[in-house]
């Protein structure tokens, strides 16, 4: 049972917009930053969202993060086949004084 | 170009003791945060650990039963993670990984690739 909740899948067409949601409570996303991760099979994880928002340069501008109360949610636009992949979020919780992750989500490009 | 190499691992069993390293290179290593961060197989991601860059905060997952102890040697640029009391729950890929900004920010910037350690008899 993870800490933060993540659908277990979302899917959507090639050109859509998807959104994946990561709920969470004030100890953790409430207060501190979200970051997003993704898994490629077979590949270890990688950045794609940094303090809630912020992109590494090397990422598309398709990804975009959002923070709202204790809630996060990682948009991908313009989907292709090669975003076929589970996504994470994580973050520090502060009661726990541990490092938090989603149970990640499989994002099908249908 | 950052690089984080992870070895140490391998076949172990239940009961036994293990320490990985994570040799990184390409980056000012005494300046940053670590995470080891486990993955079981089919599983999803699972933080193990944090340190600091000077190792004076020292992070565990209450998760992980048997004991465990995090060290650095900033000189060698090196990272280890030792575990104990090894059960069959331990078998996973552990991933060293660089915290980009402050360790509780906890954005992971880059990743090694990874190294599988399987506790069996």
């Amino acid at each position: 049972q993870s800490v933060l909740t993540q659908p277990p899948s979302v899917s959507a067409a090639p050109g859509q917009k998807v959104t994946i949601s990561c709920s969470g409570s004030s100890s953790n996303i409430g207060n501190n930053y979200v970051s997003w991760y993704q898994q490629l099979p077979g590949t270890a994880p990688k950045l794609l969202i940094y303090d809630n928002n912020k992109r590494p340069s090397r990422i598309s501008d398709r990804f975009s993060g959002s923070k709202s109360g204790t809630s996060a949610t990682l948009a991908i636009t313009g989907l292709q086949t090669g975003d076929e992949a589970h996504y994470y979020c994580g973050t520090w919780d502060s009661s726990l004084s541990a490092g938090v992750f989603g149970g990640g989500t499989k994002l099908t490009v249908l | 170009e950052v690089q984080l190499v992870e070895s140490g691992g391998g076949l172990v069993n239940p009961g036994g003791s293990l320490r990985l390293s994570c040799a990184a290179s390409g980056f000012t290593f005494s300046s940053y945060s670590m995470n080891w961060v486990r993955q079981a197989p089919g599983k999803g991601l699972e933080w193990v650990s944090s340190i600091s860059s000077s190792s004076s905060y020292k992070y565990y997952a209450d998760s992980v039963k048997g004991p465990l102890t995090i060290s650095r040697d900033n000189a060698k640029n090196l990272l280890y993670l030792q575990m104990n009391s090894l059960t069959a729950e331990d078998t996973a890929v552990y991933y060293c990984a660089r915290v980009g900004g402050s360790l509780y920010a906890f954005g992971i910037d880059y990743w090694g690739q990874g190294i599988l350690v399987t506790v069996s008899s």
